[in-house]
C-alpha cells in the first residue's frame, strides 16, 4: 500500500506570495492532519480534516488555511508569506476518527526569501 | 490540556550499549502515547504506540517503551544501539475524548551513536 505523498517536496517563494501544498493520504484513510516543523518551535499542529470538514485547528494565523476533497486528498494554503513561514510542512493521515495513530509523509520544505 | 516533555535534547551512546530516551507527559484524560523517529530530511516514522493495552509496548527495530501512569512517564529503550539508530526521536501524546486527531509533540531528542 502506498504511503502518504506530498507535493512538491521543495519550494522557494518570495515574501508576500502565496503557496499551496498538496497531500494524498494512504488509501482508505479519511483523516488528514498538517504540521509545521521549524528548528525554533519544533513540531506544531496546524489543522485536521475529516470527511471534508475541519475538526481541529492549531494556534496559527488566518493566513494558513486548508481543505479536503471528497477523495480525502488535502491541500493547505499560506497567503502573504513571511520569512518565518520557512519550515518543513508535514502531512499525516489516519484511518478514522477514533484511531489516533498517524502516518506521516516526507514533507514539503518551504523556503521564503 | 496535554503536554509532553522530553528530558534530554541530546543523548550520545556508543554502538552496542543501551539506549534510554526519557519522556514525561501531562494529560487530562486517558492518553494515547507514541514514539516517532525522524531521520535527516525525512518524514516521521512510527516506532511504537500505547493505547491502554499492555503497559510494556514493543516497537520496530528492537525499541520498546513502558507506560508508567504513576510517574506519567513513557521512556523509550533499546538494549543495544546500532549506528542506524542515529536520528531524532519524538514522544507524542494524543488525548482520547478530544474531537479529532491532534497530536502534541515533545521537543525531540537527538540520538547520536558513536562507533
Amino acid at each position: 500500500k502506498a504511503g502518504v505523498t506530498q507535493t512538491p517536496r521543495y519550494l522557494i517563494k518570495t515574501r508576500g506570495q502565496q503557496v499551496t501544498l498538496s497531500c494524498s493520504p494512504i488509501s482508505g484513510h479519511r483523516s488528514v492532519s498538517w504540521y509545521q516543523q521549524t528548528p525554533g518551535q519544533g513540531l506544531q499542529f496546524l489543522f485536521e480534516y475529516f470527511s471534508e470538514t475541519q475538526r481541529n485547528k492549531g494556534n496559527f494565523p488566518g493566513r494558513f488555511s486548508g481543505r479536503q476533497f471528497s477523495n480525502s486528498r488535502s491541500e493547505m494554503n499560506v497567503s502573504t508569506l513571511e520569512l518565518g513561514d520557512s519550515a518543513l510542512y508535514l502531512c499525516a493521515s489516519s484511518l478514522a476518527a477514533a484511531v489516533y495513530e498517524q502516518y506521516f509523509g516526507p514533507g514539503t520544505r518551504l523556503t521564503v526569501t | 490540556a496535554q503536554s509532553v516533555t522530553q528530558l534530554d535534547s541530546h543523548v550520545s551512546v556508543s554502538e552496542g550499549t543501551p539506549v534510554l530516551l526519557r519522556c514525561n507527559y501531562s494529560s487530562s484524560y486517558s492518553p494515547s502515547l507514541f514514539w516517532y523517529v525522524q531521520h535527516p530530511n525525512k518524514g516521521l516514522q512510527l516506532l511504537l504506540k500505547y493505547t491502554s493495552a499492555a503497559t510494556l509496548v514493543k516497537g520496530i527495530n528492537g525499541f520498546e517503551a513502558e507506560f508508567k501512569k504513576s510517574e506519567t512517564s513513557f521512556h523509550l529503550t533499546k538494549p543495544s544501539a546500532h549506528m542506524s539508530d542515529a536520528a531524532e526521536y519524538f514522544c507524542v501524546v494524543s488525548e482520547r475524548g478530544n474531537a479529532g486527531n491532534m497530536l502534541t509533540f515533545g521537543g525531540g531528542t537527538r540520538l547520536m551513536v558513536k562507533p
